[in-house]
């Protein structure tokens, strides 16, 4: 398996333009997470989805960012506008969930480096 | 209010060391999950601990789970230049949502 995917590797934008951020899990995960990684605030959950569906976005920053995930091989980030204090790492990380539970051994991406200039 | 709090926040240990780092959280876990980082990489799972659970082993890896003081302590033995990374403990409360991280511990292995 080629793991869960991540594009684009490296994004760099100026204030106020759209920033799409995209994820493939890996196939037969039912459970996908995004994550942003900043020095100051550590690692953060933005979202979590379960079979596709929202399960806790508590973390979503503000209304500029938005999540789909339309099918489950599939989700989208995304900010608009973006603002300088959104450049991070955002990383997407997918898991099959043992027993009962939502959450378990979570597969990270290879992250999506944003700089907004 | 951050879950996991790992300690200390760096570590500096010469090859074939023990290195140990240790994370702290606040409320009842389902389970509690050790994750490496090395730089500009995405995270890979190491070991997940359940609750119920008060010790675990994975090649020299050893984690233990101590729900009463709530502290959990991972173990790397006979340590490598190769270990050298950022080590996060994550934790899903009871009904296993509210996957929070700590900050991490930043481990350095010296040849």
């Amino acid at each position: 398996d080629a793991g869960v995917i991540q594009s684009p590797r490296h994004e760099v934008t100026e204030m106020g333009q759209e920033v799409t951020l995209r994820c493939k899990p890996i196939s037969g995960h039912n459970s996908l997470f995004w994550y942003r990684q900043t020095m100051m605030r550590g690692l953060e959950l933005l979202i979590y989805f379960n079979n596709n569906v929202p399960i806790d976005d508590s973390g979503m920053p503000e209304d500029r960012f938005s999540a789909k995930m339309p099918n489950a091989s599939f989700s989208t980030l995304k900010i608009q506008p973006s603002e300088p204090r959104d450049s991070a790492v955002y990383f997407c990380a997918s898991s099959f969930p043992a027993e009962s539970y939502p959450t378990d051994t979570q597969y990270f991406g290879p992250g999506t480096r944003l700089t907004v200039l | 209010s951050q879950q996991g709090e790992e300690d200390p926040q760096a570590l500096s240990i010469q090859e074939g060391e023990n290195a140990t780092m240790n994370c702290s959280y606040k409320t009842s876990i389902n389970n509690l999950q050790w994750y490496r980082q090395n730089s500009g990489r995405g995270l890979v799972h190491l070991i997940l601990i359940r609750s119920n659970e008060r010790e675990k082993h994975s090649g020299r890896l050893r984690v233990t789970l101590d729900t009463s003081k709530k502290s959990s302590s991972l173990l790397i033995t006979a340590s490598r230049a190769a270990d050298t990374a950022s080590y996060f403990c994550a934790t899903a409360d009871n009904y296993g949502q509210n996957f929070v991280f700590g900050p991490g511990t930043r481990l350095s292995v010296l040849p």
